[in-house]
């Protein structure tokens, strides 16, 4: 499977607790995004990565949020003390280099997500 | 205001129909545009880019208006099978940083 894989695909969590999932992207991508869907919204962007450096945060990404990629492949993203407003699809997605790689550089390929429910 | 705005619908059109979904954006420094899908449940998914001269592919016309900063997807003779949530997406272009913002998205519900 050369597709972009999230685990853990469902995770229940009581409040207060700390959740991690992980991102494996498509191999040959060197930029990997976070987003978090909610029912009847788009995904909403969290962060960024090009290989291993953090780009851009949102400012939806509170300081119990931490998201890392420290050698450049796979991500993981932390939610420490989970609130039951932070219940959502968290979205993984690469891409390559805007520019590097012709028109579809740009174009970002999901993974199936991971869901989260805080109760 | 949102970065990309959409009408959320749903639009109930029968089998057939032809459905024009609009979206209009906020940063008129954005470069790339896009139409997203998105079924139940699952991961949304390329439907196509959209580019300034417009662009078909199939039963599917994107355009893109700069001077008005609005995009359009246009589906002829819907399927049963289009029934999805069309996510309109636009770059937010400034420096380094170049990540996609998507809209709420437009639900589409094709009828027999």
């Amino acid at each position: 499977d050369t597709g972009v894989s999230q685990n853990p695909r469902h995770k229940i969590t009581k409040r207060g607790q700390n959740v991690t999932f992980r991102c494996d992207p498509i191999s040959e991508h060197n930029r990997l995004y976070w987003y978090r869907q909610t029912l009847g919204q788009g995904p909403e962007f969290l962060t960024y990565f090009q290989n291993e450096a953090q780009l851009e945060k949102s400012r939806l990404l509170s300081d119990r949020f931490s998201a890392e990629r420290p050698k450049g492949s796979f991500s993981t993203l932390e939610i420490q003390r989970t609130e039951q407003g932070d219940s959502a699809m968290y979205l993984c997605a690469s891409s390559s280099t805007p520019g590097t790689g012709g028109p579809g550089a740009n174009v970002l390929t999901f993974g199936a997500g991971s869901r989260l429910t805080v109760l | 205001r949102k970065e990309v705005e959409q009408d959320p619908g749903p639009f109930n059109v029968p089998e057939g129909a032809t459905v024009a979904f609009n979206c209009t954006y906020s940063n008129s420094a954005s470069q790339s545009f896009f139409w997203y899908r998105q079924d139940c449940r699952k991961e949304p998914k390329l439907l196509m880019s959209v580019y300034s001269s417009g662009n078909e592919d199939g039963r599917f016309t994107a355009q893109l208006n700069r001077a008005s900063q609005y995009i359009s997807l246009l589906i002829r003779d819907s399927k049963l099978s289009d029934s999805a949530t069309y996510l309109c997406v636009v770059n937010s272009h400034g420096g380094a940083t170049n990540k996609l913002i998507f809209g709420t998205g437009t639900l589409l519900a094709v009828q027999p």
